[in-house]
């Protein structure tokens, strides 16, 4: 099976602008999820999808939103880009369908510089 | 809210050399998953423990759950240059979320 695949893999944007970043889970996967790591706030959760639902958000501005194709595939837009939104964006596939303990398998990421 | 407490934050052992990370959780474990992150790089998945009790081993890494003491431990038997990285814990406390510890970071010296 082909792993998770996210696009683009680098990207520089400035202040004010948006930015949209898309994941493609493993096939079979319905559970997608995106998180933000950063050298001083570690790895975070933004939010979980499941067949084209949010089940779940993190702490994170309303700049940060997402949605999920009925293919699965995912993608999540920050609007009103600030400095601080400099990251490593991860995407995770899992086949939880409910609650509990799932594996999840990472893509590549999205490194995102705001200058 | 449930957090995740790795120890040691860094790591620099010999090639060859045996190691033992932890990770402690502040709310009883319910699973807990290993991950390894090349710098910059996406997470490997190491392994999955879901039983106290439980321990688990992918080639030369040996991990265990101990939910009395709701923690965990990533055991490396005679590291490689390969073995270094970030390691990372994390777990799920419900809601379809996972929460992620610091991260170990380990230095093998050649």
């Amino acid at each position: 099976k082909a792993g998770v695949t996210q696009t683009p893999r680098y990207l520089i944007k400035t202040r004010g602008q948006q930015v949209t970043l898309s994941c493609s889970p493993i096939s079979g996967h319905r559970s997608v999820s995106w998180y933000q790591q950063t050298p001083g706030q570690g790895l975070q959760f933004l939010f979980e999808y499941f067949s084209e639902t949010q089940r779940n958000k993190g702490n994170f501005p309303g700049r940060f939103s997402g949605r999920q194709f009925s293919n699965s595939r995912s993608e999540m837009n920050v609007s009103t880009l600030e400095l601080g939104d400099s990251a490593l964006y991860l995407c995770a596939s899992s086949s939880r369908d409910s609650g509990g303990v799932s594996s999840q398998y990472f893509g590549p990421g999205t490194r995102l510089t705001v200058l | 809210s449930q957090e995740l407490e790795q120890s040691p934050q860094s790591l620099i052992v010999q090639e060859g050399k045996n190691l033992t990370i932890n990770c402690t959780s502040s709310k009883t474990l319910y699973g807990l998953y290993w991950y390894k992150q090349k710098y910059g790089e996406g997470l490997i998945f190491l392994m999955m423990l879901q039983k106290g009790g439980e321990e688990k081993s992918h080639e030369k890494i040996t991990a265990k759950l101990d939910e009395k003491k709701q923690q965990s431990s990533l055991h490396i038997t005679a590291s490689q240059p390969s073995h270094a990285g970030i390691y990372l814990c994390g777990a799920s406390p419900g809601g379809f979320k996972t929460i992620f510890g610091a991260g170990t970071r380990l230095f093998v010296k050649a």
